[in-house]
């Protein structure tokens, strides 16, 4: 079975620093891979999807990630983190295999970002 | 253009009760899934469907059902709710059944006392 990974549940960086959110993800094939953003009290806001090509994926609101195979990796980058990017942060895998239910996404835990002015 | 709209926002149930939630689909989306997300975790999929017919359905006890109207919008069943119910229950419409980009509705807050 898929599962997604978030080893970090809480991450507290200063406004013009850099991120890195890490996602590590199992499954047997080549995922579709994807990162979204939750503000309190909302739902989820699609920020990048990686489904094949170019292994560095570029999203909304400058943020970026990287699909590394090797590492069943796919961590989520932003090189100057704003005020208004504080909420949570959620990597999810997208089964690839055909005959199942597309749409079923796992999600990881999320990862709560801070940012101190 | 109106994104996936949930309804109601806000819902307070009591043990063994029964709710409805409800969900619009984004205009010319297809599919409809549920997904519910318990505080300090992330989202768990209940149910997609397609066409008024279930394409997947999640780890979810039977007193969980969903359906879908001709105009594609849904509904989640819950019966003889329980504590851990409580949740918030979140819509994502997506253009057809193959469609792996979803986009979510803001969700609906039920507490279950």
């Amino acid at each position: 079975a898929q599962s997604v990974t978030q080893p970090d549940i809480h991450i507290t960086v200063s406004e013009g620093a850099s991120l890195e959110l890490r996602c590590n993800y199992s499954y047997g094939a080549t995922p579709y891979l994807f990162w979204y953003v939750q503000s309190p009290g909302q739902g989820l806001q699609l920020l990048l999807k990686y489904f094949s090509g170019d292994t560095l994926v570029q999203g909304i609101k400058g943020f970026e990630a990287e699909f590394k195979r090797s590492q069943s990796s796919f961590n989520l980058r932003k090189p100057s983190v704003h005020w208004s990017d504080a909420a949570e942060y959620f990597c999810a895998v997208g089964d690839t295999a055909g005959g199942t239910s597309y749409g079923k996404l796992t999600f990881g835990q999320g990862t709560i970002l801070t940012v101190h002015p | 253009d109106a994104g996936v709209t949930q309804s109601p926002t806000h819902l307070i149930k009591t043990r063994g009760q029964h709710v409805t939630l409800r969900c619009s689909p984004i205009s010319g989306h297809k599919s409809v899934s549920w997904y519910q997300q318990v505080l300090g975790q992330g989202p768990q999929f209940i149910f997609q469907y397609y066409e008024k017919e279930e394409r997947g359905r999640g780890n979810f006890p039977d007193r969980f059902s969903a359906r879908q109207f001709p105009n594609y919008s849904s509904e989640l069943n819950v019966n003889a709710l329980l504590l851990g119910d409580s949740a918030l229950y979140l819509c994502a419409s997506s253009l057809f059944d193959f469609s792996r980009e979803l986009f979510f509705g803001e969700g609906s807050r039920l507490t279950v006392l």
